[in-house]
């Protein structure tokens, strides 16, 4: 199993540009997260889904959105990219929800927004 | 409202000295606790958790930690540290089930001296 994974590793954009960040985990887990970590902050929770089709906001989800057609992938899409973005994002997932099972992480996408 | 205090922003310890990483949490109910640690540019790892039972967990890597509910602290401890367990760790709460339900610490940097 490649277990969780994330395209592009890094990435710079300018101020109003967009751009998706691709997730994909093939471990058949229903849940996945998207996370951001800033420095010296812990992570926060941009969106999450229980399954496909099904998305619900976390507690950093402006300026974001996000889809789940499938069971495996799950993109972050950054519309009209702000300085305030500039952060390491991680994919995550789990079997069952956050609650009681772990969480297996994807490598991170760094990005800057100038 | 759920939080997860740590402490200390770095930990510095000579190889072979025992090891600990503190956290403190903040839950309505139950607790469940997780800790995660995160290698440069890698995601986050998970190393063990407390759901429920014996107040010891054992986890990745020779690390334990000790649920003490009367303190409402969770540290994470090793006998004797290696060099390579220098890392970033992360403690992380959540009260129950629930997909947008864990909440992490702002991670401790452990540096270990050889």
């Amino acid at each position: 199993n490649a277990g969780v994974t994330q395209t592009p590793k890094f990435r710079i954009l300018k101020i109003g540009q967009s751009m998706t960040l691709q997730c994909t985990q093939d471990m058949n887990h229903n849940y996945m997260y998207w996370y951001r970590q800033d420095p010296g902050m812990g992570l926060k929770l941009i969106y999450y889904s229980v399954g496909a089709g099904i998305t619900d906001k976390g507690e950093v989800p402006n300026g974001y959105n996000v889809s789940r057609s499938t069971t495996e992938d799950f993109p972050l899409r950054l519309e009209l990219a702000a300085p305030s973005q500039t952060s390491v994002y991680f994919c995550a997932s789990s079997y069952r929800d956050s609650g009681t099972d772990t969480q297996y992480f994807g490598p991170g996408t760094r990005l800057t927004v100038l | 409202a759920q939080s997860v205090a740590q402490p200390e922003d770095q930990v510095n310890v000579a190889e072979g000295n025992p090891l600990t990483v503190k956290c403190t949490y903040s839950v309505s109910g139950n607790p469940y606790l997780f800790w995660y640690v995160q290698y440069p540019n890698r995601g986050l790892q998970f190393l063990l958790k407390y759901i429920t039972g014996d107040n010891l967990v054992k986890g990745s890597y020779g690390f334990e930690a000790e649920f003490n509910k009367s303190q409402t602290s969770f540290h994470l401890k090793k006998p004797s540290a290696l060099v390579s367990d220098s890392a970033l760790y992360f403690c992380a709460v959540s009260p129950g089930t629930g997909a947008n339900n864990l909440f992490f610490g702002t991670g401790t940097r452990l540096t270990v001296i050889p």
